[in-house]
């Protein structure tokens, strides 16, 4: 069965430093996504992309994020210079035609120290 | 913004209960969809809901989409272990290309 993957499933970085987390959503989906979730909370939406540019983001992604689909394949999220705060699990997902059911992936647990 | 509240937070029931958890909102969606989490796990569609009135099945899961649009129960018959995360409803606001999440139902099950 097709399905979201992501890489890498758990990240360690210093503050201040780049990373970025990377996700190959379903082959034939249309419409990508980045959520995030902080530890017992709820999943928060941070962006979503169609048609090769950002269609909707929230508050939280703010300056510091950004998103690319440099090939066919992947999706990715850089967080310029993260900060203590932006520790959390990143979801990435997908959905088909309709955009409504989005699948989502194992995600990445970021830890900024 | 648009938020969807959860009840019960939370649940510990015996194995072979049945569960019921709801959703609702302030302001009406048009799909309503229900998530598991296992622990470090991504979240899992369990079942999608388009119209009103709708009541979809899925195994030992049944979901309904109310009838005014702003609520949504799931129920879980017979419960097992592996029943044993959290239960999200979700809904994209009207116009909008995201998915808002619910805080979320966790399930206890003692066997």
């Amino acid at each position: 069965e097709p399905e979201v993957t992501q890489t890498p499933s758990h990240q360690v970085t210093q503050m201040g430093q780049e990373v970025i987390l990377r996700c190959v959503p379903i082959s034939n989906h249309l419409y990508f996504y980045w959520y995030r979730q902080i530890l017992g909370q709820k999943v928060e939406f941070l962006v979503s992309f169609y048609n090769n540019e950002i269609s909707e983001k929230s508050e939280i992604f703010d300056d510091q994020f950004s998103v690319e689909r440099p090939d066919g394949s992947n999706f990715t999220l850089k967080i310029r210079s993260t900060k203590l705060e932006d520790s959390a699990m990143y979801f990435c997902a997908s959905s088909g035609w309709d955009g409504t059911e989005a699948f989502f992936g194992q995600g990445t647990r970021l830890t900024v120290v | 913004g648009q938020q969807l509240n959860q009840s019960p937070q939370s649940m510990f029931i015996q194995e072979g209960e049945d569960v019921s958890m709801n959703c609702t909102s302030s302001s009406i969606f048009n799909t309503w969809l229900w998530y598991k989490q296992d622990p470090g796990e991504g979240p899992v569609l369990l079942i999608a809901l388009y119209k009103a009135g709708e009541l979809t099945s899925n195994g030992r899961l049944t979901a309904q989409f109310g009838i005014t649009r702003k609520d949504s129960f799931l129920n879980i018959s017979a419960s097992i272990p592996s029943d044993v995360g959290i239960y999200f409803c979700a809904g994209p606001p009207e116009g909008a290309q995201k998915l808002v999440f619910g805080q979320g139902t966790r399930l206890t099950i003692n066997p």
